[in-house]
């Protein structure tokens, strides 16, 4: 069975920081990756999406996430936080060859100090 | 492209009342929806996939009888809480996926929050 793991619930940065946000996954092929974020009271987002192909990927709001296999994870990174960037944020994966059956890790919520 | 609406955003209601709870893809046909419980400031809970014109495939541990799922239309799917009680009280997502060029993709509704008293 698929899972995610997101080991940090809740981050705090300073506008203007760098930001990783961690995720690891657990699938026995090659996964379908994904990021979301989720505003308060709102739907998620598509941050961005691993399929396959190059390991970096680039998404909207200027994030970027870097699948490596060795390791199980496809981290979160944006090298410049905004106060608009706090929210949570959902590492998920998927079964190969399709997008059915998301598995979502806990969450981790960030927030970002002016 | 590729926007999901649900209606209502929130509700509340009586314990014993049903509340049913849409789900449309606006500009885009999505032969598959998924329908996802969560818990405050906790994941989302895949509760069951949806196919347009067939049975939904419930979660395991996810009562069918209580969440009745209707999928008529290549737009629009439906979820049904049946006597619904304080613990069933969530935020449910609905998300769809394009069977075009975005196949890989699911696309989020806002979600619905439902009270139940």
């Amino acid at each position: 069975a698929q899972s995610v793991t997101q080991p940090d619930i809740h981050i705090t940065v300073s506008e203007g920081a760098s930001l990783e946000l961690r995720c690891n996954y657990s699938y026995g092929a090659t996964p379908y990756l994904f990021w979301y974020v989720q505003s308060p009271g709102q739907g998620l987002q598509l941050l961005l999406k691993y399929f396959s192909g190059d390991t970096l990927v680039q998404g909207i709001k200027g994030f970027e996430a870097e699948f490596k296999r060795s390791q199980s994870s496809f981290n979160l990174r944006k090298p410049s936080v905004h106060w608009s960037d706090a929210a949570e944020y959902f590492c998920a994966v998927g079964k190969t060859g399709t997008a059915s059956k998301l598995t979502f890790g806990t969450g981790t919520r960030l927030q970002v100090t002016l | 492209g590729a926007v999901v609406s649900q209606h209502p955003s929130w509700v509340i209601c009586k314990s014993g009342t049903s509340v049913k709870i849409e789900c449309r893809s606006l500009d885009f046909q999505a032969t598959t929806m998924f329908w996802y419980r969560q818990f405050p400031k906790q994941s989302l809970m895949l509760m069951a996939t949806s196919n347009e014109g067939s049975k939904a495939t419930y979660e395991q541990g996810v009562e069918k009888d209580k969440f009745l799922i209707n999928h008529a239309s290549l737009t629009l799917s439906t979820l049904t809480v049946t006597s619904a009680h304080p613990e069933d009280s969530s935020f449910y997502i609905c998300s769809a996926r394009d069977h075009g060029t975005r196949w890989n993709e699911q696309f989020f509704g806002p979600g619905t929050r439902l009270t139940v008293l």
